[in-house]
């Protein structure tokens, strides 16, 4: 079993739309976990923590299930911006434990 | 500060040959980790250096993988009588420490083996 299960879509929305991702995590003991962007050919980029508590940045809120053991991604107001692949990830002792990503396209 | 670095950006290398990839962390950060991703893939676990502590050298496909971190900053990853099948984009992250702080990725080294 995977470390981290995301479902990798792809996603299609309309500008404007509001999508979630869901990510599932397997260890219990995992203590931080984070959504990264990768945009086709780049390395990923920090796209915002998951806190206990959930966050929001702007169109992004991020929120984490620990009884669950999931982790979520909220984006509102789709921009053609957006349009990329989202990875998830939980860290453990030695390792970040990326998912596989999901992928989003964003429609005009 | 400069973010992570890595190079060289691009590297064609012959079927058994030998390469080392290069990542220079952020100044500061004492854990260092290696991923690699092939085309349309999910990032593979390769390595993980903390400090002055003994690696995690748990993702390592083979033993014609190897890592070293000299002085606990600058990286190198040597691949060793190259297959087809090493062909990827080998990403380097660092992170101030381990545990709770974000990664930042260097922009990767794209190895093809022919």
């Amino acid at each position: 079993r995977k470390e981290v299960e995301q479902d990798p879509g792809p996603f299609n929305v309309p500008e404007g739309a509001t999508v979630a991702f869901n990510c599932t995590y397997s260890n219990s003991a995992s203590q931080s976990f984070f959504w990264y962007r990768q945009d086709c050919r780049k390395e990923p980029k920090l796209l915002m923590s998951v806190y206990s508590s959930g966050n929001e940045d702007g169109r992004f809120t991020a929120q984490l299930n620990r009884a669950s053991q999931y982790i979520s991604l909220l984006i509102r107001d789709s921009k053609l911006s957006d349009s990329a692949t989202y990875l998830c990830v939980a860290v453990g002792a030695n390792n970040l434990f990326f998912g596989t990503g999901t992928r989003l396209t964003v429609i005009p | 500060g400069a973010g992570v670095s890595q190079s060289p950006s691009n590297k064609v290398t012959e079927k058994g040959k030998d390469v080392e990839l290069r990542c220079d962390p952020i100044s500061g950060h004492t854990a260092l980790y290696w991923y690699r991703q092939s085309l349309g893939q999910g990032l593979e676990f390769l390595i993980y250096f903390q400090g002055n502590s003994a690696p995690d050298k748990s993702g390592l496909p083979s033993d014609r993988f190897s890592a070293e971190r000299t002085g606990g900053s600058v990286s190198t990853l040597t691949i060793q009588r190259t297959q087809q099948e090493d062909s990827a984009v080998y990403l380097c992250a660092s992170s101030l420490r381990r545990g709770n702080t974000e990664a930042f990725f260097g922009q990767g080294t794209r190895l093809t083996v022919v």
